[in-house]
């Protein structure tokens, strides 16, 4: 069945751009989750949707970043005026919450250069 | 709070011999435990998950987990190591606190197999 999508799988965005960050999550699933992984690091929990809502976003680093998920559906990450230190791979995972499993995206590898 | 603690930020094996990779966790809610495995320029996959059935779970390519509530660990192993195994490992616990699902991974420990 079709697992969770991200797109672009690759950005490239020169320091002060914005860029956005799809994902589409596994039909049905309600809980969504942003996670950034810098090179060589652990995932870091970034924010966290159950359906449309955005319950949790302590781990949004600055106000740079947004997320959003209109429809309780496809999420949208944000990010402002980009930085160097925004440099990461961006995961998106989904679970029926129910049953705690995380299905992860392959994720948006951004660089800012 | 939640939290996970990957105790090994390394580890290094011969192939052939056993794996063992140590998490410990904290959690003020009844947890579910999971481990992912990366691959280099991979993405996330599942190796295994406890949610409160047997303590002792098995998982994907040989690998096993015991959760032990008095010592709040869920440690990872193998009888045998591969090279295939070679990759980076992360504890993952997974709890309510606050009314909602809150994930939290551990730093990861990188799995390096001899030949």
């Amino acid at each position: 069945g079709a697992g969770v999508s991200q797109s672009p799988r690759y950005k490239v965005a020169k320091r002060g751009q914005d860029v956005a960050l799809r994902c589409d999550p596994i039909s049905g699933h309600v809980s969504l989750f942003w996670y950034q992984q810098a090179l060589g690091q652990g995932p870091e929990f970034l924010t966290y949707f159950q359906n449309e809502a955005q319950l949790d976003k302590s781990g949004l680093p600055s106000d740079r970043f947004f997320a959003e998920r209109p429809e309780g559906s496809v999420s949208t990450l944000k990010i402002q005026r980009t930085q160097q230190e925004d440099s990461a791979v961006y995961l998106c995972a989904s679970s029926l919450e129910k049953f705690w499993r995380l299905n992860f995206g392959p994720g948006t590898r951004l660089t800012v250069t | 709070a939640q939290s996970v603690t990957q105790l090994d930020s390394h580890v290094s094996v011969s192939e052939g011999t056993p794996v063992l990779l140590r998490c410990n966790y904290s959690s003020s809610y009844s947890p579910s435990l999971f481990w992912y495995v990366q691959h280099p320029n991979k993405g996330l996959q599942l190796l295994l998950k406890y949610t409160s059935a047997a303590t002792l779970v098995k998982g994907i390519n040989g690998f096993e987990a015991e959760f032990k509530k008095s010592e709040t660990s869920f440690h990872l192993t193998k009888p045998s190591a591969h090279m295939s195994d070679a990759a980076e490992y992360f504890c993952v616990v997974s709890d309510r606190s606050g009314g909602y699902q809150k994930v939290t991974f551990g730093t990861g420990t990188k799995l390096q197999v001899i030949p």
